[in-house]
């Protein structure tokens, strides 16, 4: 089993959606918890961090930290075709590595 | 603009050839990474440096070797290039001096071993 399982997708959604990204982890150690976006051909680009439990928002993201359930959630309000790409949650504790998961491949419709 | 950048950006080549990845940052940053992404793989770590004299196997390591020739710069090597290494590669730079840890990437490099 992978540390950290993440649905590849695709998912499609219409233009105005909100949309929820989630991953799964299994290492109690992990405290630090990011989400990178990676348009195709282009390298991953961090998008939003956050420390242990609890939510964090920034503009039309928000990410969710359940620390209980190992379990953590990017979510896009007004969804625009420019976010459509792949989205990589990555978690690390503190051998200052991180663990990627393989990514939820987000597809914006008009 | 600090950065990240690698050359080449695209590569072909043929099985049994040397081949080697460049990676040089204005960030700053003291450690750097080397990954390899393939379809519904994710990113997998292949070494990583948290200073100059300091070099570390990821978990696919074997059959690639690197070298830290300045805090900016970072190669990652190909000895003896095989069809499986086809993939896309990427250097990241992390600061120590932050908790999280965050990386950032370069825009990659498509190598393709025929």
């Amino acid at each position: 089993q992978k540390e950290v399982e993440q649905d590849p997708g695709p998912l499609s959604v219409p233009e105005g959606a909100i949309v929820s990204l989630n991953c799964t982890y299994s290492n109690s150690a992990f405290q630090y918890f990011m989400w990178y976006r990676q348009y195709s051909r282009k390298g991953p680009e961090l998008l939003m961090y956050t420390y242990s439990s609890g939510n964090k928002e920034d503009g039309r993201f928000t990410a969710q930290v359940d620390k209980s359930s190992k379990y953590i959630s990017l979510f896009i309000r007004d969804s625009q075709p420019s976010d459509s790409a792949t989205y990589l949650c990555a978690m690390t504790g503190t051998a200052s590595k991180l663990t990627f998961g393989t990514g939820t491949r987000l597809q914006v419709t008009l | 603009d600090a950065d990240v950048t690698q050359t080449p950006r695209n590569r072909i080549t043929k099985t049994g050839k040397r081949i080697m990845l460049e990676c040089s940052q204005t960030k700053g940053h003291d450690r750097m990474y080397w990954y390899r992404q393939d379809p519904g793989l994710g990113l997998q770590l292949i070494y990583y440096s948290f200073d100059v004299k300091d070099i570390n196997k990821g978990e696919i390591s074997d059959g690639y070797s690197v070298s830290r020739q300045a805090q900016a710069k970072f190669s990652l090597s190909l000895e003896s290039a095989i069809p499986n290494q086809t993939a896309l590669y990427f250097c990241a730079t992390s600061d120590s001096s932050r908790e999280t840890n965050e990386q950032f990437f370069g825009p990659g490099t498509r190598l393709t071993v025929l």
